[in-house]
């Protein structure tokens, strides 16, 4: 089936420090999502992305569409402890509206 | 507003056995989805329900089945559970208006197979 990759896998950083992370495809998307999940739970949604180009910004958190329609970036500024867990990309296809998720990325963040 | 709710949390079943994964939220939503998250991968959908009456296999539906009772409830069935299956299953919910609009996650349920 259809796959995104979603890099890196897992990341260790300091409090206080930027996060990037991103996801590609070889296929194009109509629609990406960011979602994080936390330890227990289901994931949540934290940002939508509907255009080739767009850029959105939820507090700290900014993601991008990329222009070839192919892949999507996520940044967090400034880390924090309550930043820790899985995030998690996702996109729709226009041939139906079923998600396709990305493998994770695991936020640690070190004491 | 519980959101989306699944029962039970934890269960543990021997290779063979059937069980019932129960789903339910109170958000009026048409669309409902059961996913399996199996580590170091991301979900995989099994089945959805665009809409009340009806039902879709998504990207890994074989050894399940799946009922929307309402639109409220949509339940997952193993029918002969095999070790295979042996995962952390999702539900979610949205307004089903055919995009990516946000899904509503359910807590998940934790399966393990012997």
């Amino acid at each position: 089936g259809q796959q995104l990759n979603q890099s890196p896998q897992s990341m260790f950083i300091q409090e206080g420090e930027d996060v990037s992370m991103n996801c590609t495809s070889s296929s194009i998307f109509n629609t990406w999502l960011w979602y994080k999940q936390d330890p227990g739970e289901g994931p949540v949604l934290l940002i939508a992305l509907y255009k080739a180009g767009e850029l959105t910004s939820n507090g700290r958190l900014t993601a991008q569409f990329g222009i070839t329609r192919k892949d999507s970036f996520l940044n967090i500024s400034a880390s924090i402890p309550s930043d820790v867990g899985i995030y998690f990309c996702a996109g729709q296809m226009d041939s139906n509206y079923q998600l396709i998720w990305g493998a994770g990325t695991k936020l640690i963040i070190k004491p | 507003n519980a959101g989306v709710t699944q029962t039970p949390k934890f269960q543990v079943l021997k290779t063979g056995q059937s069980m019932t994964l129960q789903c339910a939220q109170d958000m009026n939503h048409n669309s409902m989805y059961w996913y399996r998250q199996d580590p170091g991968m991301g979900l995989r959908l099994i089945y959805y329900s665009a809409s009340e009456g009806t039902t879709d296999k998504g990207e890994v539906p074989n050894g399940y089945n799946v009922s929307r009772l309402n639109k409220r409830e949509f339940s997952l069935r193993l029918e002969s559970a095999a070790p295979s299956q042996t995962s952390v299953y999702f539900c979610a919910s949205s307004t089903g208006q055919f995009r990516a609009e946000t899904q509503y996650f359910g807590p998940g349920t934790r399966l393990l197979v012997l």
